[in-house]
């Protein structure tokens, strides 16, 4: 079985500021992991993945992830924050190089200018 | 270089009624999935396709409810005998045989009046 949790519903910052959107994960085997957007009434967006290397992962509109494999987590980072970053945002995690992926519940940002 | 297609993009069914999903993947993707996303609600895992074989069905309601993905073609979810309980956004995503993320289509929004 394999299952995500974002425990924040919420996240806000100020424009400019760093920002970390948290997720940690369960699996059987070993992780891969994504980071998907979403914006009003689209479908999701791509961000990141993890799949073996570096745990640091940088993905597309400067965002990056960190993998913890002690701590079972893959937070979604980014130094700087901008209005345009406020979405939906949604962690993922599947343990079979294909296959289903199992979606966190979402967390929503809101970056104040 | 079109992404994954979903038609139509908004569909208005009277209870009972049949409701008809399409999805044509990504070009070269032989990989679909069927996900639903309910308001306030992440996304449900349904079912995974591959050209004419149901890899997972594994959250696909056990009635009303079924999908394909025939040899020519895009996939279809069907449902029929539409409950207002099945009103949703149902997005597709298709991703190639390999530890890719998905491409996501804009989905349709389905009402059940």
């Amino acid at each position: 079985a394999q299952s995500v949790a974002q425990p924040e519903d919420q996240v806000n910052v100020a424009e400019g500021n760093p920002l970390t959107v948290k997720c940690t994960y369960s699996v059987s085997g070993n992780p891969y992991l994504f980071w998907y957007v979403q914006y009003p009434n689209r479908g999701l967006q791509f961000l990141l993945k993890y799949i073996t290397g570096d745990n640091l992962v940088k993905g597309s509109y400067g965002f990056e992830a960190e993998f913890n494999k002690s701590q079972t987590s893959f937070h979604l980072k980014k130094p700087s924050a901008l209005v345009s970053d406020s979405a939906l945002y949604f962690c993922a995690v599947r343990d079979t190089n294909a296959g289903k992926s199992t979606f966190g519940d979402g967390t929503t940002l809101t970056v104040k200018p | 270089n079109a992404g994954v297609m979903q038609n139509p993009r908004h569909l208005v069914r009277r209870r009972g009624q049949e409701a008809r999903l399409r999805c044509s993947p990504v070009k070269g993707h032989s990989h679909v999935y069927w996900y639903r996303q309910l308001p306030e609600e992440g996304l449900k895992f349904m079912v995974y396709l591959q050209k004419e074989n149901i890899i997972d069905e594994s959250g696909m309601p056990k009635e009303r409810f079924s999908a394909e993905f025939p040899k020519e073609g895009p996939s279809i979810l069907r449902i029929q005998q539409v409950v207002r309980g099945d009103s949703a956004a149902y997005f597709c995503a298709s991703s190639p045989p390999a530890a890719h993320g998905y491409t996501f289509g804009s989905g349709t929004r389905l009402t059940v009046v």
